[in-house]
């Protein structure tokens, strides 16, 4: 069966310092790629997506995440996170049809 | 633009009473819509879907049911409830016919049985 993994499950950082959130996905085929990221109160909502062509995306709010095929990757990736990256993040994989495999996800803190 | 509200947005029900949550989606036609159940440190689990009206896929067999009675009218429903069905609700829709596209969501219901 598919499955999503994310290997952080909480992540402190201070403002100014990198970030990279880990997910793996368990497909051998075909898939795209998805992070969600739900704001405090916030609405669940898209930060950035792959389909097909260049690995490397870039979303919203300076977030970027490059897919490895061979390694059946697809980290999230932001240089210099702000207080106001604090948030949860999901990986998502969809293999084709209508289910969307969601990682358990990570909750972001960051001190001001 | 579109939008998706879902009500009520907390509910507490004792085990054995019925249930029932609505969704509805503003400003597109014949979205795909969802319902999901989201648990802390679990994940999204799709719990329903539907492409049109009346067509309801069910992925988890449980203790719950879903209708879709009007094209952008989602509704999640259950006979019995019980202790085990407390939880994050969310609604979800997608374009028609896109069936990897992205997903919008709703605000959620949180859903304590006593």
């Amino acid at each position: 069966a598919q499955s999503v993994s994310q290997h952080n499950h909480h992540v402190i950082l201070s403002e100014a310092a990198s970030l990279e959130l880990g997910c793996n996905y368990s497909y051998g085929g075909t898939v795209n790629l998805f992070w969600y990221v739900q704001y405090p109160g916030q609405h669940l909502q898209l930060l950035l997506k792959y389909f097909s062509g260049d690995p490397l995306v870039k979303g919203i709010k300076g977030f970027e995440a490059e897919f490895i095929k061979s390694k059946f990757s697809f980290n999230l990736r932001k240089p210099s996170v702000q207080w106001s990256d604090t948030a949860e993040y999901f990986c998502a994989v969809n293999a084709g049809g209508f289910k969307t495999i969601f990682g358990a996800g990570t909750r972001l803190f960051v001190k001001a | 633009s579109q939008t998706i509200h879902q009500w009520p947005a907390t509910l507490v029900q004792p085990v054995g009473s019925p249930l029932s949550l609505e969704c509805t989606v503003e400003g597109t036609s014949n979205p795909n819509l969802y319902w999901y159940r989201q648990a802390a440190g679990r994940g999204l689990q799709l719990l329903f879907y539907s492409v049109g009206i009346g067509q309801i896929s069910s992925e988890v067999p449980q203790n719950l049911s879903a209708s879709r009675p009007q094209d952008r009218q989602f509704i999640l429903s259950s006979k019995k409830l019980l202790l085990s069905d407390s939880g994050f609700y969310l609604c979800a829709w997608s374009s028609p016919g896109a069936l990897q596209e992205t997903q919008y969501f709703g605000p959620g219901t949180r859903l304590l049985v006593l």
